[in-house]
């Protein structure tokens, strides 16, 4: 069974750090781009950013770029976002998700996603 | 960036009726659409990918259509499970936006 599990959000300041991390199994992780889509309390999903299967190339949304940092670890089946410099806007649930899809036939689509994890910052 | 807009941003219907939600894309996408269910406090849920491709487990009453900038999520007849907000994602170019959501309540 495929499973994703983020952790790392909580309370923060603006100006602050945060480093969330999704756990995956019961998949070949190592054989799958992953995202991070966000969701502000109450409003819609918005996607943050993506990578490769090996880690190489990364892209971000413009409103995170130069402050949040994309990575992966395959050996221990692990995603991380790297929040630094977090403003009020930021709050919201972050959603680690498996894309899969081929772009040619099928295009890119999340069939997995874990169940979240909140930020706040807040001071 | 490719921005999408859903129509209507919220719709009331019965058990039982036919529902259509329209996505507009801001150019083309070609067949590059999908649609996702949320249900409140939960994550989004794959329904359709590639404009029309049913994901697996996802029941035969979604179905979706539409090529280039128009698309269509329709519900052939609705579940009282089905009550939720829908959200369309385009995967053309990055960054993969969503729709701004159709919240769908029961009448």
């Amino acid at each position: 069974e495929v499973q994703l599990g983020e952790s790392g959000g909580g309370l923060v300041q603006p100006g602050g750090s945060l480093r969330l991390s999704c756990a995956a199994s019961g998949f070949t992780f190592s054989g799958y781009w992953m995202h991070w889509v966000r969701q502000a309390p109450g409003k819609g999903l918005v996607w943050v950013s993506r990578i490769n299967s090996d880690g190489s190339s990364t892209t971000y949304a413009d409103s995170v770029t130069g402050r949040f940092t994309i990575s992966r670890d395959n050996a221990k089946n692990t995603l991380y976002l790297q929040m630094n410099s977090l403003r009020a806007e930021d709050t919201a649930v972050y959603y680690c998700a498996r894309v899969s899809g081929i772009y040619d036939t099928s295009g890119y689509y999340v069939d997995y996603w874990g169940q979240g994890t909140l930020v706040t910052v807040s001071s | 960036d490719i921005h999408l807009t859903q129509s209507p941003s919220s719709l009331s219907a019965s058990v039982g009726d036919r529902v259509t939600i329209t996505c507009r894309a801001s150019q083309s996408i070609r067949f590059y659409l999908n649609w996702y269910q949320q249900k409140l406090g939960k994550a989004p849920n794959l329904l359709i990918y590639a404009a029309s491709s049913l994901q697996s487990g996802v029941p035969s009453r979604f179905s979706g259509s539409g090529s280039g900038t128009d698309f269509t999520l329709t519900i052939s007849s609705l579940q009282p499970e089905d009550f939720a907000t829908y959200y369309c994602q385009q995967s053309y170019s990055t960054p993969f936006t969503f729709g701004q959501g159709t919240r769908l309540e029961i009448k």
